[in-house]
Formats: structure tokens, sequence, C-alpha cells
């Protein structure tokens, strides 16, 4: 089964809107952290937010806020305000602390283009 | 300054031909890895590493060699590379992995981009 599911494999957003790029995961570990990663054309990975499962609020970093439902199992990335440059591939990812060897499992990742 | 490094950035090669590429990471951290993405984007694990130790070692084919002189350093070596090699190659790093905590968030090199002709 997917442990981490990003059902949007594309889409398209007008310029200066908000955009939500979904992301829901699998585990039955308590602890757990989810991160979010851009990968814009150039090719490069760049973190954007985390979020653990104890956190009590959602995270936040600048432009991009995390809607964190723990019940549902998903930890929507937001992104405020979308300009040009946040076209890119955006990645979902999870560690679990059972997990002796933390690795980090991967979603399939969410193409964003934004629109002028 | 930059993070994590690899070199090449793209590399070109025969099938048959043995290549390596090096990854140094100067942020301290005591893990290290090597990803590999595929043309739809998937995002593979390759190999880990924790203070050189081998920690993650998926299934890759034996002719993929990742050696560790030290933390700083995590390089790969591909024997006869064959036309399904061809990827973009992602070296990573982390402060801790195994007994590390969740919240240990792993920093990426800008890729190499290996094409085999």
């Amino acid at each position: 089964a997917q442990k981490i599911t990003q059902t949007q494999p594309g889409m398209f957003v007008q310029e200066k809107e908000a955009v939500t790029l979904d992301c829901t995961y699998d585990t039955s570990d308590p602890s757990y952290g989810l991160f979010w990663y851009k990968q814009p054309s150039s090719g490069e990975m760049i973190f954007l937010i985390y979020q653990g499962s104890y956190d009590q609020q959602n995270a936040t970093e600048g432009r991009y806020s995390l809607n964190f439902q723990k019940a549902r199992k998903s930890a929507n990335l937001v992104i405020s305000a979308s300009q040009l440059g946040d076209s890119a591939m955006y990645f979902c990812a999870m560690r679990e602390a059972l997990d002796s060897n933390y690795q980090l499992i991967w979603g399939a990742g969410t193409k964003l283009i934004i629109k002028p | 300054d930059t993070a994590v490094s690899q070199t090449p950035k793209y590399l070109v090669t025969q099938m048959g031909n043995d290549k390596s590429i090096k990854c140094e990471q100067n942020l301290g951290h005591d893990t290290m890895y090597w990803y590999k993405q595929d043309s739809k984007k998937f995002l593979k694990i390759m190999f880990s590493y924790n203070n050189k130790e081998l920690i993650i070692n998926e299934t890759v084919p034996n002719r993929f060699s990742p050696k560790s002189p030290d933390k700083a350093h995590l390089n790969l070596h591909i024997n006869s590379l064959e036309l399904g090699d061809s990827a973009v190659y992602f070296c990573a790093s982390s402060r801790r992995g195994m007994g590390g905590r969740t919240t240990d968030t792993q920093y990426f090199g800008p890729g190499t981009r290996l094409t085999v002709l």
C-alpha cells in the first residue's frame, strides 16, 4: 500500500491565487515527521517545510504553511499568493520513528504550473 | 557556501563504461544518501551511510558501489553502465539517520544527470 499519496499529478493555478497541494499518508507509528520539498525545472531539491506528528501548531515558513489534519492523515501544503517562480514539482515525504534507518518515504509528486 | 555539492552535474557516457559521481557536504552531518530519480520524477533511495557505515542498501544492482572515505564524502561508482541507468542521481545529507529524530531534514545536492548512450 502507498504510504504517501499525492493525488494531483498536475495543477494549473492563476498567479497570486492560493494553492493547496494534497498529501495523505499512512502509518501506524505515533511518532513521525512530514516534509515538503520543491523541485524547480532547474532540478535541485529544495526543502520547504516540516511538520512533526506531535506538533500542536501547523507549521509555517513564509508563504508556505502546512494544513496538518492528523485524524485524516493529511498534510497539505498551502502556498499563499502564488508567484511564477512557484512553478515546480512538489514532493511530500514522511519519516517514521519506528523505522530504524529513518528513511524518507516519498510521494510521486505534484507538478504545479502558475499561469500569469 | 555550497552545503551539499556533487560532481559532475552532467555525465554522458557509452554503455559498458565505468563512471563515478562524487558528493561532499560541509554541513557537519553524520548521514549521507544516494537517490535515483527516474524520468517520471520518482525518487528511490539507493544507499545511506551513517558515519561512514552503510545503513541502507536497497535492491540496487551490485554494479553500483558507494564509498565513503569520511563522513563528509559519499561517492558512487557505477560499473558496466546500462541504458536503464540513465537518470538523475541525488546525494543528500542529514544530521542524524539512525537514532536521529524525525525532524532531521535531508538536504540535497544539485543532482547529476547521467545519460547512457
